[in-house]
């Protein structure tokens, strides 16, 4: 079945560093998307790629959807303590199911 | 409006125990998952319920779990004979034919 990998697991930096996340699918995907979940909060939705090679921005948030549609990344600039929580993708092979990845854990140091 | 809601919130039980998880999704969404998520750790899929289709169980992890979707609506998920390896957060998502979840607050199991 489909698999959906992200790396790294946990990323601990100071604030003001940026931090990156990345994504890769065993399958090529419809679609990915990434949710950010708070601790002690749930996922909450971001943005959702479609296109090959897309590139979207959300203020000191990069998404970018590979050519091959099978990665992805996210990439925060000049992290800051509200960035703090859990990134997930999540890739859509067109069946409406989500696979998602393990998330990466952001830690920012004050 | 209204997003996805999860009762309880929280629910203590003892060992070997039955319990029922309910999740009322948002209004119109024909999609409903599970997922479970221990401390710490990823989002576990449980199954999927799409419009009057079968759903698919493929996550879920033993014949103690089920799940129900009634009138396209409410869902209940049933773990019977809890484990002590059945703790952890059960997180309930509706979405329409956009893809994008809408995550409910969870419900924190905790089996003593």
């Amino acid at each position: 079945g489909q698999q959906v990998m992200q790396i790294p697991q946990y990323q601990h930096v100071q604030e003001g560093e940026d931090f990156t996340t990345y994504c890769n699918s065993s399958t090529t995907l419809s679609n990915i998307q990434w949710y950010k979940q708070r601790p002690g909060g749930h996922p909450v939705f971001l943005i959702q790629l479609v296109k090959s090679g897309e590139v979207k921005k959300q203020k000191r948030l990069t998404f970018q959807f590979g050519e091959a549609k099978k990665n992805s990344s996210l990439h925060i600039t000049a992290t800051q303590t509200t960035d703090v929580g859990t990134y997930f993708c999540a890739g859509d092979n067109a069946g409406n199911m989500l696979t998602f990845g393990g998330g990466t854990r952001l830690m920012v140091k004050p | 409006g209204a997003g996805v809601s999860q009762s309880p919130s929280n629910k203590v039980t003892e060992k070997g125990k039955d319990v029922e998880l309910r999740c009322d999704p948002i209004s119109g969404h024909t999609a409903l998952y599970w997922y479970r998520q221990s401390l710490g750790q990823g989002l576990e899929f449980l199954i999927y319920f799409q419009g009057n289709s079968a759903p698919d169980k493929s996550g879920l992890p033993s014949d103690r779990f089920s799940a129900e979707r009634t009138g396209g609506s409410v869902s209940t998920l049933t773990i019977q004979r809890t484990q002590q390896e059945d703790s952890a957060v059960y997180l309930c998502a509706s979405s329409s034919t956009s893809s994008e979840q809408y995550f409910g607050p969870g419900t924190r199991l905790t089996v003593t």
